[in-house]
């Protein structure tokens, strides 16, 4: 089992550009969640799917929407890029809904904007 | 607004020593408490979680302590070793919500052999 994978590991982009980051499970995990992280800010949570259909915000949902393609799919997806959106995502997926079972997380993508 | 308070920001320790990290939370409904662990470079990874009918949890060299009237919880970490080397984020569950947790800004932890 791969686990939980991202593409792409590393990217950069111009202000204004738009790009979608892609997170994939194999573990048959009902949640999934994305999360960004900053130096000295920890894991801040953009948005999450609790099961495959559903879709709701996190702490920091303001610049990005996300799809839930299938069980194994979730993706996020920056419209307009501005350099504040620059920061290391991560995806995450855990086996029940909810977050009282452990979170198991992609190896992230580092993303600039210039 | 609700959040995780976590200290210190960064801990130097020599290896074999014990090393402690001390998270304070806001909302006094928050009832899960899980530690990650995440080595430089690599994705963070759950290392132990308490939830508030416990008030103690021990994994090996590890432990977590739970102060539901103070509104804290601990990382201990004894017999330290190279190995232990990470950053650690402490996070709880904040604001009733079932999907979302919250994260403390993380610890550096540094252990000198």
């Amino acid at each position: 089992n791969a686990g939980v994978t991202q593409t792409p590991k590393f990217q950069v982009l111009k202000t204004g550009q738009s790009m979608t980051l892609q997170c994939a499970q194999d573990m048959n995990h009902n949640s999934m969640y994305w999360y960004r992280q900053d130096p000295g800010m920890g894991l801040r949570l953009i948005y999450y799917s609790a099961s495959e259909g559903t879709t709701d915000k996190g702490e920091v949902p303001n610049g990005y929407n996300v799809s839930r393609l299938n069980k194994r799919e979730f993706s996020l997806r920056l419209e307009s890029a501005a350099p504040s959106q620059t920061s290391v995502y991560f995806c995450a997926s855990s086996p029940l809904a909810g977050v009282y079972n452990e979170q198991f997380f992609g190896p992230g993508t580092r993303l600039t904007v210039l | 607004g609700e959040n995780v308070e976590q200290h210190p920001s960064t801990l130097s320790v020599q290896e074999g020593d014990s090393a402690v990290i001390k998270c304070t939370y806001s909302d006094s409904a928050s009832n899960y408490f899980p530690w990650y662990k995440q080595e430089l470079g690599k994705r963070p990874q759950l290392i132990i979680d308490i939830r508030s009918n416990v008030g103690e949890k021990k994994d090996q060299r590890i432990a977590v302590t739970l102060n539901k009237t103070a509104k804290h919880f601990s990382l201990h970490i004894t017999e330290t070793q190279p190995e232990d080397s990470a950053v650690y984020f402490c996070a709880a569950v904040i604001g009733g919500s079932n999907y979302k947790l919250t994260f403390g800004k993380g610890t550096l932890l540094t252990v000198n052999p």
